[in-house]
């Protein structure tokens, strides 16, 4: 079954010590995306790509960031992670065509733990 | 700045009942609307998403409608089971690919 998958589900890192998740998809969607979603809140989008183009929400903070070595795989890294990060990071993946927004679909989520 | 709002906040309900969920949103300039369901601890899956030219969208006891003219869109459940117990989340396009979120309805149909 065509998917997004988030690696690892759960991940506990120390404060300050720099992390990486991970998010593979099988949809061969073009853009994918890096939801931060803190307790009881709705999901925040913190950047995108659209194919290699990267594009970054202003008010994300520097310490994160994005890489997408190809279609396929999209990772997150959280250069110096606070306690303030600690959140439920979400990857999604859509379909661009003629500049027009397609559904949206979800992996499961990574729950980050700062300690 | 688009605003999404969703009442209520958290709702619950006997099993077998129909229910309404409600979802509301200021900028009317949308070309799409998505519902999701989230369950404890877990990702979004999409339930329905209805295009700017279409009023209403089913899938199964799912019956979405999108009134875009007064800024509404609500998610009706027919026959709510204990397994419909989520929160449910609406959220609208802003830009080229940015989705827009409410905060969501807490709901728990009881057994």
């Amino acid at each position: 079954d065509a998917m997004v998958i988030q690696n690892p589900r759960y991940q506990v890192t120390q404060f300050g010590k720099p992390v990486t998740l991970s998010c593979s998809q099988t949809l061969n969607h073009n853009v994918m995306y890096w939801y931060q979603q803190k307790s009881s809140q709705a999901p925040k989008l913190l950047f995108h790509y659209y194919d290699k183009d990267f594009n970054n929400e202003a008010d994300t903070p520097d310490n994160f960031q994005s890489r997408r070595p190809n279609t396929s795989f999209c990772f997150l890294d959280i250069r110096s992670p606070g306690l303030g990060d600690a959140a439920m990071y979400l990857c999604a993946t859509s379909r661009r065509t003629s500049g027009r927004f397609n559904e949206q679909f979800f992996g499961p989520g990574t729950r980050l733990t700062v300690l | 700045k688009q605003e999404v709002t969703q009442i209520p906040a958290a709702l619950s309900v006997p099993e077998g009942e129909n229910l309404v969920l409600n979802c509301s949103f200021t900028d009317s300039a949308i070309y799409n609307l998505q519902w999701f369901r989230q369950d404890p601890g877990k990702g979004l899956t999409s339930l329905l998403l209805i295009q700017s030219s279409q009023r209403e969208q089913t899938s199964g006891r799912l019956n979405a409608s999108l009134d875009k003219s007064s800024g509404r869109s609500t998610l009706y459940i027919a026959a709510s089971q204990p397994g419909d117990s989520a929160t449910y989340l609406c959220a609208v396009p802003t830009g080229a690919n940015n989705l827009f979120f409410g905060t969501g309805t807490r709901l728990t149909v009881i057994p």
